[in-house]
């Protein structure tokens, strides 16, 4: 595709519910990022990939997050019994080389009542 | 560890004027890149410049320089004859693995 695509655009949620939200990178692209953004703050990393594997997954939250990448192109991201904390926009981004800039997606915003 | 500090949670600027968004970063790579990014209130992420650890110039895109002290580890943003249409969080970011941002300054042009 000409850009990343995230799926879905917004997302309702009960508590207690899991949620699945979908990053679909630039076509070659073999870095990818998640980031979790709350209203008035910056990107704050979650989890990044290089082809299939992750390669650091550090700002992960706690065990409720997961993500997967399995063929190396599109990522899921996972919550697992979400909770009202975990409502914010979720943002993915790709890039190619190390020394080139990340694109990213228009993230998904998610919303856990 | 990768960690950016923007100590400037607002800023305002008055249109045609130059203004200068403060960034400082700590990594303990030797190779690493430094990014600006502009997000405007629709909430989409502008990739606006890019300056390599190694590069030795100040990168510059069109009214965008970045001004990179290495010795320092600073790495401001100067935009030149600022637009109404600047008005937007900015976010610097620095990447060795993965990239990390800082909390960002908010920007007001003022006609």
């Amino acid at each position: 595709g000409a850009g990343v695509s995230q799926t879905p655009s917004n997302k309702v949620t009960e508590k207690g519910k899991y949620v699945e939200l979908r990053c679909d990178p630039i076509s070659g692209h073999t870095a990818l990022y998640w980031y979790r953004q709350s209203l008035g703050q910056g990107p704050e990393f979650l989890i990044y990939f290089q082809g299939t594997g992750a390669a650091d997954d550090s700002g992960l939250p706690n065990d409720r997050f997961f993500a997967v990448r399995p063929e190396g192109s599109v990522s899921t991201l996972k919550i697992q019994r979400t909770e009202r904390g975990d409502s914010a926009v979720y943002l993915c981004a790709s890039s190619s080389e190390f020394n080139t800039e990340a694109f990213f997606g228009q993230g998904t915003r998610l919303t856990v009542v | 560890a990768q960690k950016i500090t923007q100590t400037q949670p607002g800023m305002f600027v008055q249109e045609k004027e130059a203004v200068t968004l403060d960034c400082t970063y700590d990594t303990s790579d030797q190779s690493y890149g430094l990014f600006w990014y502009k997000q405007p209130s629709s909430g989409e992420m502008i990739f606006l410049i890019y300056q390599g650890s190694y590069d030795e110039q100040n990168a510059t895109e069109g009214r965008y320089s970045l001004n990179f002290q290495k010795a320092r580890k600073s790495a401001n943003l100067v935009i030149s004859a600022s637009q109404l249409g600047d008005s937007a969080m900015y976010f610097c970011a620095t990447r060795s693995e993965k990239l990390v941002f800082g909390k960002g300054t908010k920007l007001t042009v003022n006609p």
